[in-house]
């Protein structure tokens, strides 16, 4: 059972306007939930994160929202660039007694932004 | 080190062959993580170690995974009788581990094993 679902695989954008990466989960015991950004032949790197008490977090070009009630979050990447071009995994964490800071990823949305 | 720093970077073996995978974490970081990327997909958990202690081999996909962190620093994962269903890029992550606030997971670049 897929916890954390990316159900885009891939998203194109033009320089300059908003990129929307979205995120589904199903677990409501998550606690946290991360971004991570992945270029090819390297790992991935974290980006920004929230807490499931916050509806919001925002750094710099990047803003997080959380939706609980419809266990949804999205990323916003506002100008994008195309050094933002790469693959972004959205992550959950804190599965009660039993965490251990693990995190379950989904399966990734490949970003293109064209110049 | 600065970073994760994983070796290698790149093995090919014969289906039948036995691999080790080395992970040098971020010195001082309490927690390990392993994962396994097939192709197109996330990472997918394997084990989790908080020290020497593996406390969590839940993601093992087979009794042919096996992981350890001796001293509590560098750890392996070693693949026995590999098989072509191993083939993926394997990730290797440590943190500070649970204090406050987010387990934010710094990864290493990945080992890629291809099993012909």
């Amino acid at each position: 059972d897929q916890q954390v679902k990316q159900n885009s695989p891939s998203l194109s954008v033009q320089e300059g306007r908003i990129s929307i990466l979205n995120c589904d989960y199903t677990n409501s015991m998550f606690d946290y939930f991360l971004w991570y950004k992945k270029y090819p032949a390297e790992g991935p790197t974290f980006l920004i994160s929230i807490s499931s008490i916050k509806d919001k977090n925002e750094d710099g070009r990047f803003t997080v929202f959380l939706n609980k009630s419809a266990k949804h979050l999205s990323l916003h990447i506002v100008p994008s660039q195309p050094g933002d071009s790469a693959v972004y995994f959205c992550a959950a964490s804190g599965q009660g007694s039993s965490n251990t800071g693990k995190l379950i990823f989904g399966q990734g949305t490949t970003l293109q932004v064209k110049p | 080190g600065a970073g994760v720093s994983q070796s290698p970077r790149y093995k090919v073996a014969k289906r039948g062959q036995d691999v080790a995978l080395r992970c040098d974490p971020i010195s001082g970081h309490v927690s390990l993580f392993w994962y396994q990327q097939a192709l197109g997909q996330g990472p997918e958990f394997l084990t989790y170690f908080q020290n020497e202690a593996q406390l969590d081999k839940s993601g093992l996909p087979s009794d042919r995974f096996f992981a350890e962190r001796p001293e509590g620093s560098v750890s392996t994962l070693k693949i026995q009788r590999t098989q072509q269903e191993d083939s993926a890029v394997y990730l290797c992550a440590s943190s500070r581990g649970l204090f406050s606030g987010a387990n934010v997971l710094t990864f290493g670049a990945g080992s890629r094993l291809t099993v012909l």
